[in-house]
């Protein structure tokens, strides 16, 4: 079975503090791929971040960072310094490695207070 | 560049009716896929392509058809529009390498 979870509807964090978004997934399959995803409120799909089920570091993009934890099955996201425009949906999503199927979780809105 | 193009932006449909939701790549991606965005329910995968002449079923392919015939093309067909498939509709494509899905600006369907 392929199964993004993101356990956390919605999240409220004052500007300038770190922000870790929570990710877990299912796969029977060794190679896969996780991504990020940013969605504001003008509705288009950003690209943040990316991480192969075989990349011994974690991926890191400026302020955002993937917190790969292959045993545990966990892929969050860590958005260092937060701002004002951060707010937005944020998407974690598993690509499955023998035919490519990208899931998506469900998501979790952040709100970044001034 | 254009990426991917979803035609068209907004539609209105009756029960019932017909019709298909374009989608275009100029990327030469191998992989394409369209989602639905419901409230509270994140993206649902409905079809995916993995090239041209071949499609498979994603979590939520019931209502819909699609078809392969180019690289560069992938519709989405409703034969049969119902309410329950209002919903903001999105086309995506990738190489089959490891990287970026990228996606069309979203398709607004409401099926009165």
């Amino acid at each position: 079975a392929q199964k993004i979870t993101q356990t956390q509807p919605g999240m409220f964090v004052q500007e300038k503090e770190a922000v870790t978004l929570d990710c877990t997934y299912d796969t029977s399959d060794q190679s896969y791929g996780l991504f990020w995803y940013k969605q504001p409120s003008s509705g288009e799909m950003i690209f943040l971040i990316y991480q192969g089920s075989y990349d011994e570091q974690n991926a890191t993009e400026g302020r955002y960072s993937l917190n790969f934890q292959k045993a545990r099955k966990s892929a969050n996201l860590v958005i260092s310094a937060s701002q004002l425009g951060d707010s937005a949906m944020y998407f974690c999503a598993m690509r499955r490695g023998r035919d490519d199927k990208i899931i998506f979780g469900k998501g979790t809105r952040l709100h970044i207070l001034p | 560049n254009a990426g991917v193009t979803q035609t068209p932006k907004f539609q209105v449909l009756k029960t019932g009716q017909s019709m298909t939701l374009q989608c275009a790549q100029d990327m030469n991606h191998e992989y394409m896929s369209w989602y639905r965005q419901d409230p509270g329910m994140g993206l649902r995968l409905i079809h995916y392509s993995v090239g041209a002449g071949i499609t498979d079923q994603g979590e939520v392919p019931n209502g819909y058809n699609v078809s392969r015939s180019t690289t560069e093309d992938f519709p989405l067909r409703l034969l049969s529009a119902a309410p329950s498939q209002t919903s903001v509709y999105f086309c995506a494509s990738s190489n089959r390498v490891a990287g970026e899905l990228f996606f069309g600006e979203g398709s607004r369907l409401t099926v009165l």
